[in-house]
């Protein structure tokens, strides 16, 4: 089952903050995050691990609620290059290994 | 430079044929996997292998198969079994299946006709 991601889109003006949401109703062990430019392929951004273990990319950062079993993404200060599709990427307790990919939030910064 | 690969960059096919999407990778990376993504829509797991001569079923294995005869290599067949192949294919590894980061490969868009 894939994890739903929220919102599906944001418009922001260079500088402001964002926020991007990953839940899932199954018990993760990890949460992944992608960004994606249009017509190329997804870069890792960074990974949140069961138990707190992060690690951060420029001025993005994210947080695990393993409880709520949900994942938020912040988009910083944002710049022109945040520009593209963010995508969560779960990986399940009882499925180590396997990713499951939610649809994506398209981030558009404008100058 | 390490990397991946993935050729050609563009394909296109009649139905009812066969045809296989190559996947390269020189990172010394045990593990690597096959997603298929259509327009709007996130990345859909295909097949996944975690060592040579071993890979597992993902999400949406109906209508294709693999081999991994090579640590190097993992090519994806997409069958004529399969409904609806046109799509955008993603090849990725990383060091194993285990919580660490999948570098990608371009992607080979197929369109099949």
């Amino acid at each position: 089952q894939q994890p739903v991601q929220s919102p599906q889109a944001v418009i922001l003006r260079e500088g402001e903050d964002a926020v991007i949401n990953c839940s899932s109703s199954k018990a993760l062990y990890s949460v992944h995050w992608y960004r994606q430019k249009h017509g190329e392929a997804p870069v890792f951004l960074m990974i949140l691990l069961k138990g707190g273990e992060q690690k951060g990319h420029e001025k993005i950062s994210a947080s695990f609620n393993e409880k709520k079993q949900q994942s938020s993404l912040y988009l910083t200060a944002s710049q022109l290059s945040y520009s593209g599709t963010y995508f969560c990427g779960t990986e399940r307790s009882d499925s180590w290994g396997k990713l499951q990919f939610g649809a994506g939030t398209q981030v558009v910064v404008t100058p | 430079d390490g990397g991946i690969t993935q050729s050609p960059k563009y394909l296109f096919r009649k139905e009812g044929q066969n045809v296989t999407l190559s996947c390269e990778q020189n990172l010394n990376h045990d593990a690597m996997y096959w997603y298929r993504q259509d327009p709007g829509q996130g990345l859909r797991l295909i097949y996944y292998s975690q060592i040579v001569n071993d890979f597992q079923k993902g999400d949406i294995a109906e209508g294709y198969s693999v081999s991994r005869e090579k640590k190097e290599s993992f090519p994806l067949t997409v069958t004529s079994a399969q409904k609806n192949p046109t799509a955008f294919y993603l090849c990725a590894s990383s060091i194993k299946t285990d919580s660490y980061e999948q570098y990608f490969g371009p992607g080979t868009r197929l369109t099949v006709t």
